[in-house]
């Protein structure tokens, strides 16, 4: 079956520190990837997703970028964080197929301080 | 431009009523409508889908309909159980297989 690990669940950053979020999947192959925040009383947007390795698009302008190293590792990062980067960041992963679900990991809550 | 709402932020209802969330589109593109479940500190759980082919689709507890002339789907919960109280989200998928997500309906099931 397959899973979706991201890590850490919790992190505390001072402004104008790096970040780096890791998401690995397992039990699939070529998945597309998504990482989406959630702010504070607000839906879900979608900040990058991947069609395959070293494939990114950018869906909002921002202070934070992604890379896709291998077919299953998706890594969201910073090189200065910014008090508004905190939020609850969550990635996801869909199949190929045209009418398949995401799903999502556990997400990690940032906190920039 | 918000193309999926969900115009209600909060819904508090009694157990074993029916809960009844909404969500409303503005691209007529959409072709795949999903709702999920969220609890606080954790990623949202895939709930039920419909396929734009479609006006209905059930599962259990879960009914999800489909207006797609009032560009407007909902979903019903019943009967609702104090379990149920998460926040849901609504998300509508589009050619490109991106999910566009509203932002949410806090619901409340009172015991």
């Amino acid at each position: 079956s397959q899973t979706i690990h991201q890590w850490p669940a919790t992190l505390v950053q001072p402004v104008g520190s790096p970040l780096s979020l890791e998401c690995t999947v397992e039990g699939t192959s070529n998945p597309n990837l998504y990482w989406y925040r959630q702010a504070a009383g607000r839906g879900l947007q979608l900040l990058f997703y991947s069609v395959g390795i070293g494939q990114i698009s950018s869906e909002v302008p921002q202070n934070l970028s992604a890379s896709r190293p291998q077919d299953r590792q998706f890594i969201l990062s910073s090189k200065k964080l910014l008090l508004s980067d905190s939020g609850f960041y969550l990635c996801a992963w869909t199949g190929q197929g045209v009418m398949t679900e995401a799903f999502f990991g556990q997400g990690t809550r940032l906190t920039v301080v | 431009d918000q193309q999926v709402k969900q115009n209600s932020p909060s819904l508090s209802v009694q157990e074993g009523r029916i809960s009844i969330l909404n969500c409303d589109y503005t691209n007529s593109m959409f072709d795949y409508f999903l709702w999920y479940k969220k609890y606080p500190a954790e990623g949202p759980t895939f709930l039920i889908s419909i396929s734009s082919i479609k006006d209905k689709n059930e599962d259990g507890r879960f009914t999800v309909f489909l207006n797609k002339s009032a560009k407007h789907l909902s979903l019903h919960i019943v009967p609702s159980q104090p379990g149920d109280s998460a926040v849901y989200f609504c998300a509508a998928r589009d050619w490109s297989r991106q999910l566009t997500f509203g932002s949410g309906t806090q619901l409340t099931v009172l015991p």
